[in-house]
C-alpha cells in the first residue's frame, strides 16, 4: 500500500545551518513525489516535485530534494536556513495503480529556525 | 483574481445553521478537492472531482455535501456540523488526479 513517512514531527535548526527534513515513501509504482511547505493561516505551497529524469530536484527558495530509489526517500534540504524557513513541510506522493490514482500526504514537520 | 480563492476566510457557525464555503481556481485545471486539517492530525482528504464527478469520499460524514458545478467551483455544503468539525478546511486544484496541487489560503471553521 501507498504510504509516507515524515520523521520528526519538530526540528530546530539555528539560522546559517543545514535544514534537512526527512522523507520515506512506499509505493507498489514509480511515484511521483512533492515537498509543500505551510506557512501560518496559509494554503500549502508547492516547494518542489519530482516525476521523471534528473533525480535531484531543486525548487523554490532554495531548497532541494534527491529522489533515492534505492532508499525510497526524497530527503528535503537546505544548506543554509533562514528565518523566513520557519514553517510546516508536508511531502506528499502520488502515483496510479491499476486506473487507481492515490495521493497521500505526510504528516507533516514543523521548522523553527533559532536566532 | 489568480490560482485558487477561497471563500470567505473566517466562518463561525452554530450547531443548527446551514452555510457553504466556496472554492474558485483560475488555472483551467481539471480536478478540485477538499481537505480538512485540525490541530495536531494529519491533513484529511475529504472530496475529490475529476472533470465535475466526484471520483472520491473519504468516509466523510454526511452533514458535509460537496457540489462541483463545473470545472472552476466547488462547494462544501455545511448543516448541523458538531464542535469537532472546528477547523481549517483547504480546496486545492491540479491539472491531473497524480500533478502537483495548487491550494487556496482557507477557511477557518469554528463550530458553537
Amino acid at each position: 500500500a501507498q504510504s509516507v513517512t515524515q520523521l520528526g514531527s519538530h526540528v530546530s535548526v539555528s539560522e546559517g545551518a543545514l535544514v534537512l527534513l526527512r522523507c520515506n515513501y512506499s509505493s507498489s509504482v514509480p511515484p511521483y513525489l512533492f515537498w509543500y511547505v505551510q506557512y501560518p493561516n496559509q494554503g500549502l505551497q508547492l516547494l518542489l516535485k519530482y516525476t521523471t529524469g534528473a533525480t535531484l530536484v531543486k525548487g523554490i527558495n532554495g531548497f532541494e530534494a534527491e529522489f533515492k530509489k534505492s532508499e525510497t526517500s526524497f530527503h528535503l534540504t537546505k544548506p543554509s536556513a533562514h528565518m523566513s524557513d520557519a514553517a510546516e513541510y508536508f511531502c506528499a506522493v502520488s502515483d496510479r495503480d491499476s486506473g487507481t490514482y492515490k495521493y497521500i500526504f505526510g504528516t507533516g514537520t514543523r521548522l523553527k529556525v533559532l536566532a | 483574481e489568480t490560482g485558487v480563492t477561497q471563500t470567505p476566510r473566517h466562518l463561525v457557525m452554530g450547531m443548527t445553521n446551514k452555510k457553504s464555503l466556496k472554492c474558485e481556481q483560475h488555472l483551467g485545471h481539471n480536478a478540485m478537492y477538499w481537505y480538512k486539517q485540525s490541530a495536531k492530525k494529519p491533513l484529511e482528504l475529504m472530496f475529490v472531482y475529476s472533470l465535475e464527478e466526484r471520483v472520491e469520499n473519504n468516509s466523510v460524514p454526511s452533514r458535509f455535501s460537496p457540489e462541483c458545478p463545473n470545472s472552476s467551483h466547488l462547494f462544501l455544503h455545511l448543516h448541523t456540523l458538531q464542535p469537532e468539525d472546528s477547523a481549517l478546511y483547504l480546496c486545492a486544484s491540479s491539472q491531473a488526479l497524480v500533478a502537483e496541487q495548487f491550494f487556496g489560503p482557507g477557511t477557518r471553521l469554528t463550530v458553537l
